[in-house]
Parts: C-alpha cells; structure tokens; sequence
C-alpha cells in the first residue's frame, strides 16, 4: 500500500510477555519515528530514525524499551517484560525530508492498540 | 518547543466554517505551526503548516498573526467526516537533536453536526 503499515493492529500480551511491534513506512522516506499514545491524551514521542540511525530516543520510557530500523526501513519497536503501565496505542510515522529540512510532514500509520493484561 | 494552548472542544454546523484558535505566545523565530487532526482510531493526519505567512491549500488554511503569538485553522466548509481531534503543534526548523519530534498537547475536539 501506500501509507505507513504497522502490524499488528491489535496485541494482547500477560505481563511480563516481550512484544515486538513492526512499521512499514512509506517507501523511500529517511525518517521514522514511534509515538505512544495512551487512551485519552495525546501523542507522546518515543524516538526517532534518520535512515537506519537511531538520533533521539529521549522518549523511550525505561530500557525495557529497545526500537532498531536495521536497514533504513522497517522498524520495530520492542518492549520487554511488559508491564500494565505499557497499555496504550503504539503510532508510527514517516517523513520524507529529515530533520534539518524546514519543515517536516509526517504520515503516521493507524497504530497498533496493545493490551498488557 | 513552544508550548500551544488549545480549547478543550468545540462545535460547528455542517456547510459552515470551522474555526479553531491556537495560542503559542512564546514561539520563537524558527519555530513552525503545524496542524494534525486525529478522527478516532485512526493515526493522526497532516493538515497544514506554516511560519509567518498564511497558508491555504485543499483541506484548510492557517491565519497567522502578525506577532505569531496565536494561529487559527480554518476548516472553510466543515462535513461530518471532519469530526476529530485537532492538535496545534509548534517545531524548530532546525537546530539540535529535538526538532525531530512533534509534541502534541491535548488538541481540541471538535464535533460537527447537522
């Protein structure tokens, strides 16, 4: 397709479960980022790649957060040993231009809603 | 980034214009207005942006004020399918490692109705 995919759309994992969550962003674009979004508020940033270098993961919430986009397009976001604060919508999003640029369109995926029950 | 202040929600006839304030008083020379909207269990959608001068272009347009302490988007004919969450978002142009993200606040929920 053409937008930011991201599977699965929907996770059930027991607490203390490792998740990992995939984003296929649209093709050709240099930046990725990944957003948490717990129910009710806003988008929260958790890192950002250009191309397949990670230059801010000020937002991850604990090391138990770990995001990778080996070769400059798939990424995935991993969580271990989930925990029931990690509930939330996981967005992801692409760019073409890159930080630098100016300005800066983001096409964001539909997310993937996790559950840690 | 600045930081933008939003109402909580707002109403608006279909057919009419849809206009959402924004305040952004401490934004700086290099920083961008940036427009999402967010219709529910979707990922939020560009709308608009811009840095000092009006912008318009198929879905809205963004006033700016001349001392770019505020903006307003302007959903010209608002219909039922613009019923969302519309976030205001200031961002560097560049600069530092920051200007990569987009900090949403809590946006304003506007409801369109017949």
């Amino acid at each position: 397709g053409a937008g930011v995919s991201q599977s699965p759309r929907y996770k059930v994992a027991k607490r203390g479960q490792d998740v990992a969550l995939r984003c296929d962003p649209i093709s050709g674009h240099v930046s990725l980022f990944w957003y948490q979004q717990a129910l009710g508020q806003g988008p929260e940033f958790l890192t950002y790649f250009q191309n397949e270098a990670q230059l801010d993961k000020s937002g991850l919430p604990s090391d138990r957060f770990f995001a990778e986009r080996p070769e400059g397009s798939v990424s995935t976001l991993k969580i271990q040993r989930t925990q029931q604060e990690d509930s939330a919508v996981y967005l992801c999003a692409s760019s073409l231009s890159w930080i630098g640029q100016g300005s800066l369109e983001a096409f964001f995926g539909q997310g993937t809603r996790l559950t840690v029950v | 980034d600045a930081k933008t202040t939003q109402p909580p929600s707002m109403d608006c006839a279909e057919g009419r214009a849809a206009n959402l304030p924004c305040n952004h008083s401490t934004i700086s020379g290099n920083e961008y207005v940036y427009w999402y909207r967010q219709i529910h269990s979707q990922g939020p959608q560009y709308i608009i942006h811009g840095l000092k001068n009006n912008e318009t272009n198929e879905m809205a347009s963004l006033i700016i004020t001349e001392d770019r302490k505020s903006s307003t988007l302007i959903l010209p004919h608002a219909t039922l399918r613009d019923t969302a969450v519309y976030y205001c978002i200031v961002r560097a142009a560049s600069g530092g490692t920051s200007y990569g993200k987009l900090t949403f606040g809590q946006g304003t929920i506007l409801t369109v109705h017949p």
